[in-house]
């Protein structure tokens, strides 16, 4: 199994660009979730989704979009790239929700100059 | 709100040294609660977790237990070897919905 997949590893993008992050599992995970890692932050979350077509907003989903149209994929968008969005993405999947525990991908390294 | 707080860091051991990392929550009802690993240059690892009050969670040496009269679930292993390393955090699921909070980890060095 695959797991969680997570494209691209590291990306630089200029302030104002757009781009999307992928993430997919093959787990026939329901639950999928985005945090960002920042140094003495944690994991904060983004976005997250309960099943296809369901998505709602985390701690911190300001200038990012997701949408869920399968089970498989959950991608994450950037609007228009801003400094403040230098950070490491990891996407997280689920089967029965926090409970059950998350299985995350290896992670995105973005920076924004 | 709900939260999760674990203590300040780095911490560095010696190998073979005991190791305590506190942690303590605040949510309504009961949370699942877990410890999750980050090993240098890859993502979280689920470590242990304990779905109730007086669980154990128990792996790869480390032991947790839910504490849920001081809201604890402090992680400890009784002897720590250099490929330990890495940063820990402790993550909580309040109640009834499936958003996972985490603390703000904590780098753990071993020095041989």
């Amino acid at each position: 199994n695959a797991g969680v997949t997570q494209t691209p590893k590291f990306q630089v993008l200029k302030t104002g660009q757009s781009m999307t992050l992928q993430c997919a599992q093959d787990m026939n995970h329901e639950y999928m979730s985005w945090y960002r890692q920042d140094p003495g932050m944690g994991l904060r979350l983004i976005h997250y989704s309960v099943g296809a077509g369901i998505t709602d907003q985390g701690e911190v989903p300001n200038g990012y979009n997701v949408s869920r149209s399968t089970t498989e994929d959950f991608p994450l968008r950037l609007l228009s790239a801003a400094p403040s969005q230098t950070s490491v993405y990891f996407c997280a999947s689920s089967r029965g929700g926090g409970t059950a525990g998350y299985t995350f991908g290896s992670g995105t390294r973005l920076t924004v100059v | 709100g709900d939260s999760v707080t674990q203590m300040e860091g780095p911490v560095t051991l010696s190998e073979e040294a005991f190791l305590t990392i506190n942690c303590t929550y605040t949510a309504t009802g009961y949370p699942s609660l877990f410890w999750y690993v980050q090993y240098p240059g890859e993502g979280l690892q689920l470590l242990l977790k304990a779905t109730k009050a007086d669980d154990k969670g128990s792996n790869k040496g480390f032991e947790a237990t839910y504490r849920k009269e001081t809201t604890s679930f402090h992680l400890e292993k009784g002897s720590v070897q250099v490929s330990d390393s890495a940063v820990y955090f402790c993550a909580h699921t309040p109640g009834a919905n499936s958003k996972l909070t985490f603390g703000k980890g904590i780098t753990l060095s071993v020095r041989p």
